[in-house]
């Protein structure tokens, strides 16, 4: 049973680019959570989706980020119009359900030049 | 608004000895909480969790205990190991389903 997959392990994105992060949970997964980790600073909740919908997305900044888990595939972390501010690390998160232990993946670190 | 808190974010220890990482919490309607062990350029990867009908929950060196009147937890580390050196997280859920984290104490343990 793979753990939880994101790709790409490491972006790189001029100011103005879009980036899309991808994150498949582990099998039978069907909560997931996107999770930023900027320098010095701990892991601060952007979203969370169970399959096709957006149960909180308290944590994710108004503009330019979005976040979808399709019936199908991955789910995909988007931000539109990068900024030098938005580098950092993005982990995902899988639970069977809400409130058990989530299993992390290894991230994607983006770099924003 | 930090509802997470992990107030010591570096810990040295002597290899055997205990190690004791605390976290305080704000939300009184958190009752799961959960511990992370972070390495570098990794993922964290789950530790131990207790839900707030328990005080204490134990896993091999691993001890985890909860005061709920002080909104407080701790994990405990016996006999400290130089493999344990790595970023630990605490983090708490309530009834939303999602996980709010620490900012994570780093633990050297020196051999």
């Amino acid at each position: 049973n793979a753990g939880v997959m994101q790709n790409p392990r490491h972006l790189v994105r001029r100011r103005g680019q879009e980036a899309r992060l991808r994150c498949s949970p582990m099998k039978g997964h069907s909560h997931v959570y996107w999770y930023r980790q900027l320098p010095e600073e701990g892991l601060k909740f952007m979203v969370y989706l169970q399959k096709e919908n957006i149960i909180d997305e308290s944590g994710m900044p108004k503009e330019r980020f979005s976040a979808e888990f399709p019936k199908e595939g991955p789910s995909i972390l988007r931000i539109q119009q990068v900024v030098r501010g938005d580098s950092a690390a993005y982990f995902c998160a899988s639970s069977p359900w809400g409130a058990a232990e989530a299993f992390f993946g290894q991230g994607t670190r983006l770099t924003v030049v | 608004d930090q509802q997470v808190k992990q107030n010591s974010p570096s810990l040295s220890v002597q290899e055997g000895r205990i190690s004791i990482l605390n976290c305080d919490y704000t939300n009184s309607m958190f009752d799961y909480f959960l511990w992370y062990k972070k390495y570098p350029a990794e993922g964290p990867t789950f530790l131990i969790s207790i839900s707030s009908i328990k005080d204490k929950n134990e896993d091999g060196r691993f001890t985890v205990f909860l005061n709920k009147s002080a909104k407080h937890l701790s994990l405990h580390i016996v006999p400290s190991q130089p493999g344990d050196s790595a970023v630990y997280f605490c983090a708490a859920s309530g009834a939303g389903n999602q996980f709010y984290f620490g900012t994570g104490t780093s633990l050297t343990v020196i051999p």
